[in-house]
């Protein structure tokens, strides 16, 4: 079935850090693809999304291209801020469900 | 707040005991699904409805487990006999039904069964 690998953390940054998390997934056609991110004690929230080949999402600052050659989705950022320290979560869309990665936990230091 | 709620935020049981939990979706939205997440994982898929009709159910939920919508608003999903292994985070989000890959997740419900 369809599925959704992303880097083991944690990933310790420091502030100002170029900041990439790597999401590879396996799935029939193309799916849409998502990266979440849940902050300490909130909800998950929808950070971007790409919803065909070579879309590029982004959002705060973080990008990710949609790589159908690679079936890729990384995620990244050129200078990571203190209060982007979070769970990021890659995931795609299948059948009106999201599947997800197992998250990755990113820790920014001052 | 126009957000997704849920009811409780956290709740602790004893093994055995039935447990319900509340979802109260944005109020536009016509989908709501549920979701488990456990420790270092991320969300998997449990249930979702369309209106009050239950259009899905994962073979993660085992009998044990049931889900309502009966006015096509709030939603509640029920444990019964609560096992050890049901400590989880219970997820519930929702969307609109033509825009279903952009969910709106509320906080949660942290479970422990003791």
């Amino acid at each position: 079935g369809d599925s959704v690998t992303q880097m083991e953390g944690p990933v310790t940054l420091s502030e100002e850090a170029f900041l990439t998390i790597n999401c590879t997934y396996t799935a029939t056609g193309y799916p849409s693809l998502f990266w979440y991110v849940q902050y300490p004690g909130e909800g998950l929230q929808l950070l971007l999304k790409a919803t065909k080949a070579d879309d590029k999402g982004s959002n705060k600052g973080f990008e990710a291209t949609y790589r159908k050659e690679t079936t890729s989705f990384h995620l990244e950022k050129g200078s990571v801020q203190v209060s982007d320290s979070a769970v990021y979560f890659c995931a795609l869309n299948r059948d009106d469900k999201i599947i997800f990665g197992k998250g990755t936990r990113l820790h920014i230091l001052p | 707040d126009t957000g997704v709620s849920q009811d409780p935020r956290h709740k602790i049981t004893k093994r055995g005991q039935n447990v319900t939990f509340r979802c109260d979706p944005i109020s536009e939205h016509n989908r709501l699904y549920w979701y488990r997440q456990t420790l270092g994982q991320g969300p998997e898929f449990l249930t979702y409805f369309q209106n009050e009709a239950q259009l899905e159910k994962s073979r993660l939920l085992s009998d044990r487990f049931s889900a309502e919508r009966p006015k096509g608003s709030f939603s509640t999903l029920e444990i019964q006999r609560t096992e050890q292994g049901d400590s989880a985070m219970y997820l519930c989000a929702s969307s609109f039904a033509g825009r279903a890959y952009e969910q709106y997740f509320g906080p949660g419900t942290r479970l422990t069964v003791t």
